[in-house]
Parts: C-alpha cells; structure tokens; sequence
C-alpha cells in the first residue's frame, strides 16, 4: 500500500514570496489533515477535510494560509505571502476516518525554509 | 498554552535497559491518547494508544500507563534496542471531537548499544 505523498520536499524562499505544497493521501482515506511542525515542537494541526469539506480550521492562519481538497482526494497548502516564523516542516496526513480511534498517516513533509 | 508537555527534552539508556518517556496533559476533555515515533526525514509514525477508560495498554516491548487522576502518561520500553532511538511525541484528542490531536514537544530517545 502506498503511502501519503508529498511534494517538494524541501522548499526555500524569500519572505513576501509565495508557495504551494501537494499532498496526495492513501487511497480511499476519506479525512485528511495537515499539520504545521516548527524545529524544536511537536506537530501543530493547521486544518482537517472530510472528504473536500473542512471539519476545522481553527488553527489556519487564514490572512496568509489557504487550503483546498477540491475532489477530496488529493490537497495543496498555500502560503501567501511568507514570513520568516512560517520556516517549519509542513506534514500532511491521512486517516480512514474522523473519529480518534482512525489511525493517521504522515508524509515524509516539506521543510520550508522562509529567508 | 501548552496542553500536552512532555518536559524531557532528551533520554539516553543503555541498550537491554527499560526507557521510560513521560508526557503530561492540562486539557481534561482529553480521553484518547497516542504515542507516535519520529526518525529523521520521515513523518511520525503511529506506536501505541489508550483510551481514558483503561489504564494500561501493551503491545510487544511498548506499554502505555494512564493516571487521569494525574492528568499523566508514560510509555515504557522494554527492552530498549538501537533502533528505538527516535523522537517520541505524545498526543491527545478530545471526546466527540474527531481526530484533532495536540502533540506535545517530543523527547529524543538515545538507545547506546
């Protein structure tokens, strides 16, 4: 079975600039997730889709950050315009379901690098 | 605000030896517990879990403890192996709220042969 797919893998930009990030997720995984991690910290959830809906986003920095799961399969997370604290590794996950017994997945992330 | 802190930054033990990784929660709407291995480059990786309603919970050389009356969580690895060094994230999530985990800050596993 494959895993949770992310692209780039490392990312480095200039503050002010803009970047997207891909994730595709496990086939059939109907919850998707991902998660903003900053050296030093443990994972921080940024957004969940259930399916191409958004279950919370309570946590997404929304005058900078965007999120979309358009066909409910695969997502891009974007960050426009970038500052420096957005320097993090950004993880995407995957999960059958959305209650807490559903296993999550991780992707190998992006590190971002904002300079 | 910290609701999930796992206070040791770092743990070494000597291979063979039990490794004891302790993590602490605030958030009494935590009923559903996790811990989750990380190697370099990779994303973490599930381990083992509790629910609130037990206080135990093993699997092979990985055992979980509960206190909710402490609000606090141990794994326990038993016997440790090279391999097992890692970094090591707790995480919680709440009754009826899905699958919205809060990961603590992590402790670095050194297993020495």
């Amino acid at each position: 079975e494959a895993g949770v797919a992310q692209s780039p893998r490392y990312k480095i930009i200039e503050k002010r600039q803009s970047v997207a990030f891909w994730c595709n997720p496990i086939s059939g995984h109907a919850t998707l997730y991902w998660y903003q991690q900053i050296l030093g910290q443990g994972p921080k959830l940024l957004i969940q889709f259930q399916n191409n809906g958004v279950v919370d986003d309570s946590q997404l920095p929304k005058d900078r950050f965007s999120a979309e799961r358009l066909k409910g399969v695969d997502s891009t997370l974007k960050i426009q315009p970038a500052k420096l604290e957005d320097s993090a590794v950004y993880l995407c996950a995957s999960s059958l379901g959305g209650g807490s017994s559903y296993e999550q997945y991780f992707g190998p992330g992006t590190r971002l690098t904002v300079t | 605000d910290q609701q999930v802190k796992q206070n040791s930054p770092s743990l070494s033990v000597q291979e063979g030896r039990i490794s004891i990784l302790n993590c602490d929660y605030t958030n009494s709407m935590f009923d559903y517990f996790l811990w989750y291995k990380k190697y370099p480059a990779e994303g973490p990786t599930f381990l083992i879990s509790i629910s609130s309603i037990k206080d135990k919970n093993e699997d092979g050389r990985f055992t979980v403890f509960l206190n909710k009356s402490a609000k606090h969580l141990s794994l326990h690895i038993v016997p440790s192996q090279p391999g097992d060094s890692a970094v090591y994230f707790c995480a919680a999530s709440p009754l009826n709220a899905g699958n919205m985990l809060t990961f603590g800050g992590g402790t670095r596993l050194m297993v020495k042969p």
